[in-house]
């Protein structure tokens, strides 16, 4: 089976603080995904990546980078986190040929930003 | 801007009910259309991925069709049960994949 995970359930941070949301799959997954999930929004897609080193922004980038160094890993950064900023924060990776393929996501990490 | 609507926002269906509910998305540059099911406290788990216009799936009690020239897919769920209790969202491709705001089912026992 696969497996997303993602580095914390839950996270409290404090406004201007520097915050990074790790994620790890473990099936050799070329696609990787950020998303953010808000009430009467649904999932919207903040970055993701399709190789190691690769990135590209979705559709909320605004505030967020990211970081592939390896094939496993994914991680988001936001660099000076605001209240605006408290989200379920969701991975996802999957397979290459990108779009078509199904994705698994990771728990979700609920970000609290005060 | 791409939008995926679906329809209604939530439902309550009686224990046994069958019930459906959809999916509308651009008709245009269409690659795929994802059914996602996402319980609470869970991570959201794919049900269908459809490519092809008048697909049908199938998996135990829920199946999904696709029409991709009117721009719309159905997923049906038959003898509702307590545990189908969750959210349904869609999600469509053309170069990326957008998802809709998903349809939230409560099942009444």
């Amino acid at each position: 089976d696969v497996k997303v995970t993602q580095s914390s359930r839950y996270l409290v941070k404090r406004t201007g603080e520097k915050v990074f949301l790790e994620c790890v799959q473990d099936m050799d997954h070329e696609n990787m995904f950020w998303y953010r999930q808000d009430p009467g929004l649904g999932l919207r897609l903040i970055y993701f990546s399709y190789d190691v080193k690769m990135k590209e922004k979705g559709d909320i980038p605004e505030g967020y980078s990211v970081s592939r160094e390896k094939k496993e890993r994914f991680s988001l950064i936001l660099e000076s986190a605001s209240t605006n900023q408290t989200s379920m924060y969701l991975c996802a990776s999957s397979l290459s040929s990108g779009i078509v393929n199904e994705q698994f996501f990771g728990p979700g990490t609920r970000l609290t930003v005060l | 801007i791409l939008n995926v609507e679906q329809s209604p926002q939530s439902l309550h269906v009686q224990e046994g009910d069958s019930t459906n509910f959809t999916c509308s998305f651009p008709s245009s540059n269409f690659y795929a259309l994802h059914w996602y099911r996402w319980e609470t406290a869970k991570s959201p788990e794919a049900l269908f991925v459809m490519t092809l216009n008048g697909d049908e799936k199938k998996k135990g009690r829920i199946s999904a069709t696709l029409n991709t020239k009117e721009g719309y897919s159905y997923l049906y769920i038959k003898g509702s049960q307590p545990e189908d209790s969750a959210t349904y969202l869609c999600a469509f491709s053309d170069d990326k994949i957008i998802f809709g705001k998903g349809t939230r089912l409560h099942i009444l026992p």
